[in-house]
């Protein structure tokens, strides 16, 4: 079974520093990996994601999020953050070999970042 | 959430009662689904379909209903057997039917609470 683990449930970051927001997977074969992020009581907006190629891929808003096979690890990055970047991140991934529901995103927990003035 | 509409917003059920959440989208998308998120736990695969007149049960389908008559739309019933039903329903829609490398677009969300 596919999966998704998100450790930590809230970052805090100061405003200007950099920001990481982690997140580890297991999947069937290569993985297809992506990141979201919700803002209260609004839908996922789609940031990035990886498919195949150079392991650092870059998306919306500034961020970009670093892929590590060897680690099993897709962390999301941006070098200055922002108090507007303060929202719920979701890590997904769906597996190459995977089949069923299964073959649909699945998704982590979420980690709520606050970035503070 | 642009092309993905979702009515209506906020939604109060009584208890023994079945309630149909709308979903919309104008994006010429073939695939669409449906996901239950509640605190700390992330999104919950309900109900996906790949085509018009198919679908499929997600991971937690029991006490929800679905129907796919149109491309563009995709309700979902929550029906008197679902019995922890309070929770913000998402709906979400992709350009091809099951593509490893498919981004999934999210509608708004509906906020469904039991009385």
């Amino acid at each position: 079974a596919q999966s998704v683990a998100q450790p930590e449930d809230q970052v805090n970051v100061a405003e200007g520093n950099p920001l990481t927001v982690k997140c580890t997977y297991s999947v069937s074969g290569n993985p297809y990996l992506f990141w979201y992020v919700q803002y209260p009581n609004r839908g996922l907006q789609f940031l990035l994601k990886y498919i195949t190629g150079d392991n650092l891929v870059k998306g919306s808003y500034g961020f970009e999020a670093e892929f590590n096979k060897s680690q099993t690890s897709f962390h999301l990055k941006k070098p200055s953050a922002l108090v507007s970047d303060s929202a719920l991140y979701f890590c997904a991934v769906r597996g190459q070999y995977s089949s069923g529901s299964a073959r649909q995103l699945t998704f982590g927990s979420g980690t709520q970042l606050t970035v503070l003035p | 959430d642009g092309g993905i509409t979702q009515s209506p917003k906020y939604l109060f059920r009584k208890e023994g009662q079945n309630v149909t959440l709308s979903c919309e989208q104008n994006l010429n998308h073939d695939a669409m689904y449906w996901y239950r998120q509640d605190p700390g736990q992330g999104l919950r695969l309900i109900y996906y379909s790949q085509i018009v007149n198919d679908f499929q049960k997600g991971d937690i389908a029991e006490g929800y209903s679905v129907s796919r008559e149109k491309k563009e739309s995709f309700p979902l019933t929550v029906t008197s057997a679902q019995k922890n039903p309070t929770a913000f329903y998402l709906c979400a829609s992709s350009t091809a039917s099951g593509g490893l490398s498919d981004t999934q677009y999210f509608g708004p969300g509906t906020r469904l609470t039991v009385l």
